[in-house]
């Protein structure tokens, strides 16, 4: 039942640079969020962005999302050692109450 | 201090003994769900409760059980016809249900391992 499959599966980025990732899912949705999760953590809730809106900002995070194109990106500016994590998108599961996540991204920022 | 916990941390149980891993939430969410993480796998929903006394199966229910007697409890029972249970345990809450529309909140995790 994968719905959301982010792109890339890895990324290794320096301090301070920009970094994006992708999430492209199957069919139409209401909305799409992005999760953040430490090694061995539970995750944490990033930013919801609706069928209706096509960019959202909250700090240093930039999310996307092309219905045409059934895809959303995800961009951290200006990153940080602290940022490193996976990033999931989760989207409705075809009408149904059940949000569906990705395989994530991990995401590597080194000092 | 509100959020959702999960105990233990980590559990090691022999093969072929049932074990319950407890989820308790006190932001007096309505939903309440259970993932299982394998490496590179992504999350995949156990169950899940809209409400007291009613549960869903979610996509891999089988070799699991849960129960939803309180509000804010939703243990999660992962019994020895589970093939392979060694995994990564998550639970959450959302405030309701309703096409996915609600963000979820996550407890910390329990590790699982069985040998």
């Amino acid at each position: 039942s994968q719905q959301g499959e982010e792109d890339p599966q890895a990324l290794s980025i320096q301090e301070g640079e920009n970094a994006t990732m992708n999430c492209s899912y199957k069919t139409s949705i209401n909305n799409l969020q992005w999760y953040r999760q430490n090694s061995g953590r539970g995750l944490v809730h990033l930013i919801l962005i609706r069928s209706n809106e096509r960019e959202k900002h909250s700090g240093r995070l930039r999310v996307t999302l092309d219905t045409s194109k059934k895809s959303s990106s995800l961009l951290i500016t200006a990153s940080r050692a602290a940022d490193t994590a996976s990033y999931f998108c989760a989207t409705p599961q075809g009408g149904s109450e059940k949000l569906v996540f990705g395989k994530g991204t991990k995401l590597t920022v080194n000092p | 201090d509100g959020g959702i916990t999960q105990s233990p941390k980590y559990l090691f149980r022999k093969e072929g003994q049932n074990v319950t891993l407890s989820c308790e939430q006190n932001l007096n969410h309505d939903a309440m769900y259970w993932y299982r993480q394998d490496p590179g796998q992504g999350l995949r929903l156990i169950y899940y409760s809209q409400i007291v006394n009613d549960f869903q199966k979610g996509d891999i229910a089988e070799g699991y059980s849960v129960s939803r007697e309180k509000k804010e409890s939703f243990p999660l029972t992962v019994t020895s016809a589970q093939k392979n249970p060694t995994a990564f345990y998550l639970c959450a809450s959302s405030i309701g249900v309703g096409q996915g529309t609600y963000e979820q909140y996550f407890g910390p995790g329990t590790r699982l391992t069985v040998t």
